[in-house]
């Protein structure tokens, strides 16, 4: 599989429920971002979490990273109809030669929260 | 403080026409990258340019594709004898710094008839 993998592909639930999804990855990473994409509109950046950090929090987002197992995932709480995107993980891989931030996006979970 | 702008929105060509994509990172950014997108996937790196220097176009096919970052001006992406699998959407993505998250535009959704 490539490098991160969400998991579920598709996610429905109903308002006021939480909302979580996975994300896997194969190489050693710097840090793992989480964005949130809105139909026809570009990524929104919803929270970074660092390689030796195991858990972070923004509002109703919780994120929390298992480098030993390599995955990550992402928990909305308390969802809105307004959450309904696509969310995709990303990874910037350790080592990278040119030290920028080339980042490697799973294939997204798309979440529908139905009012 | 604008964000990443990209444009056109939209672009429509013929197999064989020149395609022509902008983005002007965010004010402070010099730091460019740009993406390909697929219907119902995520988004594959092309290239990373600084001001005037392409640092990593390892995720840019090597013929038909280009990139530029020049000193004055947007960064643009520069499709040539187009074809209809480079049909996608294409994102561009700034940051300040290198270790800084990425801000996307919106992104140009390009047909190929």
């Amino acid at each position: 599989s490539q490098q991160g993998e969400e998991d579920p592909q598709a996610l429905s639930i109903q308002e006021g429920e939480n909302a979580t999804m996975n994300c896997s990855y194969k190489t050693s990473i710097n840090n793992l971002q989480w964005y949130r994409q809105n139909s026809g509109r570009g990524l929104v950046h919803l929270i970074l979490i660092r390689s030796n950090e195991r858990e972070k929090h923004s509002g109703r987002l919780r994120v929390t990273l298992d480098t030993s197992k390599k995955s990550s995932s992402l928990l909305i709480t308390a969802s809105r109809a307004a959450d309904t995107a696509s969310y995709f993980c990303a990874t910037d891989e350790k080592g990278w030669k040119a030290a920028g931030n080339k980042l490697t996006f799973g294939g997204g979970t798309r979440v529908l929260v139905k009012p | 403080n604008a964000g990443v702008m990209q444009n056109p929105r939209h672009l429509v060509r013929r197999r064989g026409q020149e395609a022509r994509l902008r983005c002007s990172p965010m004010k402070g950014h010099s730091h460019v990258y740009w993406y390909r997108q697929l219907p119902e996937e995520g988004l594959k790196f092309m290239v990373y340019l600084q001001k005037e220097n392409i640092i990593d176009e390892s995720g840019m096919p090597k013929e038909r594709f280009s990139a530029e970052f020049p000193k004055e001006g947007p960064s643009i992406l520069r499709i040539q004898q187009v074809v209809r699998g480079d049909s996608a959407a294409y994102f561009c993505a700034s940051s300040p710094v290198s270790s800084q998250p990425q801000h996307f535009g919106d992104g140009t959704r390009l047909s190929i008839l």
